[in-house]
C-alpha cells in the first residue's frame, strides 16, 4: 500500500480555517484519497474522499494537488468539536477493501 | 436509525479466558471489518468479511477468531492465545462497489474497550 505522511499535531483557533496537509508521493493512479477523523474514545468517522478533483461536502473540503502527490483537508471554521485525530488514507481500487491507518494528525482547537 | 452497534462497551478478560465481542449492523452492508487500536496508535486490521460464511485474515489475526453466519453480524472472539489483548476494538462495515473499491467508505461502531484482569 502507498504510504501517507502527516504532521503529528497541529493547533488552530476556534472559528478560523484549518488546513491539514498529507503527503503521498507514491500514490498510484487508481488510489483514492480518504480522510477520517476520530474523536476521543470513539470510532473513526468518515470525512471526505476524492480521486483527482477537489471535493466539498458539509463537513470539509479536500484539495488535491495537480500531481496528486499531496492533498489538504480544509475545515472552514474550526469548532471545539473538531478536535480529533485526522487520518489521511489511500485506498486502492484493487480487491483489498480494508483501510490502512497511519498515526494521523492530532488537531487541537483553542477557544 | 441505521448504524453499527458494538457490545459491550467495556469487557474484562481473565487469564486463559475466551471472550466474544459483538458487532451488528442494520445498514445492509456486505463487508464487515474488525480493527484493533492500541493507545496513541492507528487502527490495525484483524479480520474482514465480504460475504456471509467467508472471511479473511488481516494483519494481526493471531489469537483471534470470527464468524459470519448472518449478513448483519460479525462477532470477534479474543482467545486465550492472544497474550496482549488489552486494546480498543472497532468494528466497521461498508457497501461493496464492484470495480470501485477505492471509493468505498467505512462506517465504524463506537468500539469495545477490552481490559485484562
Amino acid at each position: 500500500d502507498a504510504k501517507t505522511t502527516q504532521p503529528n499535531s497541529m493547533e488552530s483557533n476556534e472559528e478560523e480555517p484549518v488546513h491539514l496537509p498529507c503527503n503521498h508521493s507514491t500514490i498510484s493512479g487508481t488510489d483514492y484519497i480518504h480522510w477520517y477523523r476520530q474523536l476521543p474514545s470513539q470510532g473513526p468517522e468518515y470525512v471526505i474522499h476524492g480521486l483527482t478533483s477537489n471535493v466539498n461536502n458539509r463537513m470539509a473540503s479536500l484539495a488535491i494537488a495537480e500531481d496528486r502527490k499531496s492533498s489538504t483537508l480544509i475545515l472552514h471554521r474550526a469548532t471545539l468539536r473538531d478536535a480529533a485525530v485526522y487520518y489521511c488514507i489511500l485506498k486502492s481500487s484493487g480487491s483489498a477493501r480494508q483501510l490502512t491507518f497511519g498515526s494521523g494528525t492530532q488537531l487541537t482547537v483553542l477557544p | 436509525d441505521g448504524g453499527i452497534t458494538q457490545s459491550p462497551k467495556y469487557l474484562f478478560r481473565k487469564e486463559g479466558q475466551n471472550v466474544t465481542l459483538s458487532c451488528e449492523q442494520n445498514l445492509n452492508h456486505d463487508a464487515m471489518y474488525w480493527y484493533r487500536q492500541d493507545p496513541g496508535q492507528g487502527l490495525r486490521l484483524i479480520y474482514y468479511s465480504q460475504i456471509v460464511n467467508d472471511f479473511q485474515k488481516g494483519d494481526i489475526a493471531e489469537g483471534y477468531s470470527v464468524s459470519r453466519e448472518k449478513k448483519e453480524s460479525f462477532p470477534l472472539t479474543v482467545t486465550s492465545a492472544q497474550k496482549n489483548p488489552t486494546a480498543f476494538y472497532l468494528c466497521a462495515s461498508s457497501m461493496m462497489r464492484l470495480g470501485l473499491a477505492g471509493s468505498e467508505t467505512q462506517y465504524f461502531g463506537p468500539g469495545t474497550r477490552l481490559l485484562v484482569l
